[in-house]
């Protein structure tokens, strides 16, 4: 059965500093998706991507963070200058057409700054 | 502003003991309501899509039933493999498309 997958599933770094949470959504799908859950706390959106092209984010998504499909495959998250509370978990979820009727979630980043 | 509240926080069942999660959400129009199972440590699974006052969806133990105002979950004769976090998150009519989520309901299915 096909699946999302996400690479590192732990990521430790110094606050300031630079990470990229990577992803590979289901081969066919077309439409990708960032969310973060900080402990104990609800899902949150980040951002929706469709066609190469950010088609919705929420306000959490700010100038730290982006997003790329650098190729047909992978789908990343870079926070550019960390922050003590940027540490949560990071969803990855994709979906095909009509998806966010469903969508397919990776297992997450958990994501510590220091 | 969307809200989505669900009850309770927590549940403990004896297996085999019937029981039902609740969400309640307050959004300007409903264009679809979503419940996701979550097992510790990994991503949302998805479950079922609502989208109208009536509607209902099973899926083995499960059952998503849906008013104007809130959804249940209803679990039957649950079995120890069911204990999760539950989740559900509603998406309102209009230009965006962003989900909100509740905060869940543990659930723990004792044997």
């Amino acid at each position: 059965e096909p699946e999302v997958t996400q690479t590192p599933s732990h990521q430790v770094t110094q606050m300031g500093q630079e990470v990229i949470l990577r992803c590979v959504p289901i081969s066919n799908h077309l439409y990708f998706y960032w969310y973060r859950q900080i402990l104990g706390q609800k899902v949150e959106f980040l951002v929706s991507f469709y066609n190469n092209e950010i088609s919705e984010k929420s306000e959490i998504f700010d100038d730290q963070f982006s997003v790329e499909r650098p190729d047909g495959s992978n789908f990343t998250l870079k926070i550019r200058s960390t922050k003590l509370e940027d540490s949560a978990m990071y969803f990855c979820a994709s979906g095909g057409e009509g998806s966010y009727n469903e969508q397919f979630f990776g297992p997450g980043t958990r994501l510590t700054v220091l | 502003e969307d809200q989505v509240t669900q009850s309770p926080e927590a549940l403990r069942l004896q297996e085999g003991e019937s029981s039902s999660l609740n969400c309640s959400y307050t959004v300007s129009g409903l264009r679809g309501l979503f419940w996701y199972r979550q097992d510790p440590g990994k991503g949302p699974e998805f479950l079922f899509t609502l989208y109208s006052a009536g509607e209902e969806k099973e899926k083995e133990r499960l059952k998503a039933t849906l008013t104007k105002k809130e959804s249940f979950l209803h679990i039957t004769a649950p079995k120890p493999e069911d204990s999760a976090t539950y989740l559900c998150a509603v998406q309102a009519r209009g230009g965006s498309y962003i989900p909100t989520f509740g905060r869940g309901t543990s659930l723990i299915v004792h044997p």
